[in-house]
């Protein structure tokens, strides 16, 4: 079965870091499109970063300088490192595996991971 | 950054009613243009991938058109369970954004 989990969120002060994992079975991150997308409580979803199969990355504006995105073939494991959070980082945090053949479209979710920043 | 604005934000159907959404692009996105699902408390559901590609496993009630600037999902025949949040989502260069999202109610 084809599966993501990820781990790592909980509750952060403003300024401060955290990184999240995203744990992939079923399939083979380093070869695939894998992307973090957001949702703060209440509101729309929030594309926030994707990483190609050949190492490229690309991030919104909102999280540009502050978040990174990489991943760990041997452990096929996802990360979004989060520096400098803010309040309005706070949302539930999805791993999604992205298909370049279907024009880039989410076709596996993880079952997210809550991030709160607040002092 | 590509907007993307759906109408209406809301709706209220009966089961068995047609119920159509509409996203509008700021700028031409070709057919890079998918539609989610969300149930309450859950993760998003991919439906339909480049506009009109209905994903294996969706009802074939769900349907999507459109190219350039407008696009629409179509549910022919509402369901109690298709009581959800509906996000298209553009995928044209290489930063993504979805829409507001339209929240559909069962009268």
């Amino acid at each position: 079965d084809v599966q993501l989990v990820e781990s790592g969120g909980g509750l952060i002060q403003p300024g401060g870091s955290l990184r999240l994992s995203c744990a992939a079975s079923g399939f083979t991150v380093s070869s695939s499109f894998m992307s973090w997308v957001r949702q703060a409580p209440g509101r729309r979803l929030e594309w926030v970063s994707v990483i190609y199969a050949g190492g490229n990355t690309y991030y919104a504006d909102s999280v540009k300088g502050r978040f990174t995105i990489s991943r760990d073939n041997s452990k096929d494991t996802v990360f979004l490192q989060m520096n400098s959070l803010r309040a309005e980082d706070t949302a539930v945090y999805y791993c999604a595996r992205v298909d370049a053949t279907m024009v880039f479209a989410v076709d596996v979710w993880g079952q997210g991971t809550t991030v709160t920043v607040s002092s | 950054d590509i907007q993307l604005t759906q109408s209406p934000s809301s709706l209220s159907a009966s089961v068995g009613d047609r119920v159509t959404i509409t996203c509008r692009a700021s700028q031409t996105i070709s057919t890079h243009l998918n539609w989610y699902q969300q149930k309450p408390g859950k993760a998003p559901k991919l439906l339909i991938y480049a506009a009109s590609s209905v994903q294996t496993g969706v009802p074939s009630r769900f349907s999507g058109s459109g190219s350039g600037t407008d696009f629409t999902l179509t549910i022919s025949t509402l369901q109690p369970e298709d009581l959800a949040t509906y996000y298209c989502q553009q995928t044209y260069g290489a930063t993504w954004t979805f829409g507001q999202g339209t929240k559909v109610e069962i009268k």
